[in-house]
């Protein structure tokens, strides 16, 4: 069935280091991808997004780009600071839009 | 700019007790979700609503009932709770399509 893989955290990085974390989909169709981030005891925000192949998504700072061909949607930013700690979820949504697939989230920690 | 509204924000229950949670989103959605957070497994669907009046199990819906008398509202019960569904309760709604689903603040739920 269709899934979504994400590294495992946590990931502890200092500040202004770049970050990569990775996620790869499988889907049947032809997903829209997006990352939310969850800031400790809130909800899920949409970070960013990408519907088709090779669409960038980016967002303060953030970016990541639809590759069908490995079917990755990996997130980076090249500088992160303190306030990006929180926890970032790769999802995928199906062409039917309404099953979304997310993955298990991965924990980000930055230190000044 | 409410989006979307979960009550209670957080709820001890016992073993046995039963309880509804209420959803209201004012973007005037069609889609409504209901998922339960649990560390290291993501989100996972418990029951979902295409419009008014409709509902359908999603991965886990064991234990839960739901009813969407409104197209604003959506309802999740526990009839007899379970220690097993301690969790945190997130709702979410979307217009449909390709696009991002929005998020509720997030119920943590503690069942002793």
């Amino acid at each position: 069935g269709d899934s979504v893989t994400q590294m495992e955290g946590p990931v502890t990085l200092s500040e202004e280091a770049f970050l990569t974390i990775n996620c790869t989909y499988t889907a049947t169709g032809y997903p829209s991808l997006f990352w939310y981030v969850q800031y400790p005891g809130e909800g899920l925000q949409l970070l960013l997004k990408a519907t088709k192949a090779d669409d960038k998504g980016s967002n303060k700072g953030f970016e990541a780009t639809y590759r069908k061909e490995t079917t990755s949607f990996h997130l980076e930013k090249g500088s992160v600071q303190v306030s990006d700690s929180a926890v970032y979820f790769c999802v995928s949504l199906e062409l039917g839009g309404f099953k979304t697939i997310f993955g298990a989230g991965t924990r980000l920690f930055v230190k000044a | 700019n409410a989006g979307v509204t979960q009550t209670p924000k957080f709820r001890v229950l016992k073993t046995g007790q039963s309880m509804t949670l209420l959803c209201a989103q004012d973007m005037n959605h069609e889609y409504m979700y209901w998922y339960r957070q649990d560390p290291g497994m993501g989100l996972r669907l418990i029951h979902y609503s295409v419009g008014e009046g409709t509902t359908a199990k999603g991965e886990v819906p064991d234990g839960y009932n739901v009813s969407r008398l409104k197209k604003q509202n959506f309802l999740l019960g526990l009839e007899s709770a379970a220690p097993s569904q301690t969790s945190v309760y997130f709702c979410a709604s979307s217009p449909g399509g390709r696009t991002e689903a929005f998020f509720g603040q997030g119920t943590r739920l503690t069942v002793v």
